[in-house]
């Protein structure tokens, strides 16, 4: 079953501002990992952030984790429009090693 | 690195016929591999887990008659639709780790349309 929701599910913007993507879990986690995936493919692994980890950057992304609320939130600064894609959040089930998924975010980024 | 192949990308078939799609990791050894299926503009939901040389473990509501699935080599996974029917058709992606990491490496996906 799904671990949770991800907000909004769906999301417009120009190319050059930010777009942030929340995502909300249910059970206690060990990280929390966000995917891209780009339309009719697999995904890609962006980042991850652990339990004990407040804030993470990687180039343009920036990744938050409140664990006390069980959310996240990604922020893509500086849009592109390769930065259009699915967004997906997935937290670690009830083994360290499978994947659950939240509902992910459709980011448009018009050019 | 880390890169996982899936074939065929898209596959139609006859209602009833099998399908077997494979899923391979091309530059490390897997451990670990996933199933997942995702129906349009939806998440990816897990079908089951595999590990190297021992039975898949199906996620509950999965049909492991149905999916077939065998883990036969570190690079090798292969998943078989039997007897697929129209709603059996959905995107299948499969996925693959080692030991030790968190991180799954994602296969392009095989689109598989059952008519």
């Amino acid at each position: 079953s799904q671990q949770g929701e991800e907000d909004p599910q769906a999301l417009s913007i120009q190319e050059g501002e930010n777009a942030t993507m929340n995502c909300s879990y249910k059970t206690s986690i060990n990280n929390l990992q966000w995917y891209r995936q780009n339309s009719g493919r697999g995904l890609v692994h962006l980042i991850l952030i652990r339990s004990n980890e407040r804030e993470k950057h990687s180039g343009r992304l920036r990744v938050t984790l409140d664990t006390s609320k069980k959310s996240s939130s990604l922020l893509i600064t500086a849009s592109r429009a390769a930065d259009t894609a699915s967004y997906f959040c997935a937290t670690d089930g009830d083994s360290s090693y499978k994947l659950i998924f939240g509902s992910g975010t459709r980011l448009l980024v018009r050019p | 690195g880390a890169v996982v192949s899936q074939h065929p990308s898209r596959v139609i078939c006859k209602s009833g016929t099998s399908v077997k799609i494979e899923c391979r990791s091309l530059d490390f050894q897997a451990t670990t591999m996933f199933w997942y299926r995702q129906f349009p503009k939806q998440s990816l939901m897990l079908m089951a887990t595999s590990n190297e040389g021992s039975k898949a473990t199906y996620e509950q509501g999965v049909e492991k008659d149905k999916f077939l699935i065998n883990h036969a080599s570190l690079t090798l996974s292969t998943l078989t639709v039997t007897s697929a029917h129209p709603e059996d058709s959905s995107f299948y992606i499969c996925s693959a780790s080692w030991t030790g990491i968190e991180t799954q490496y994602f296969g392009p996906g095989t689109r598989l349309l059952v008519l």
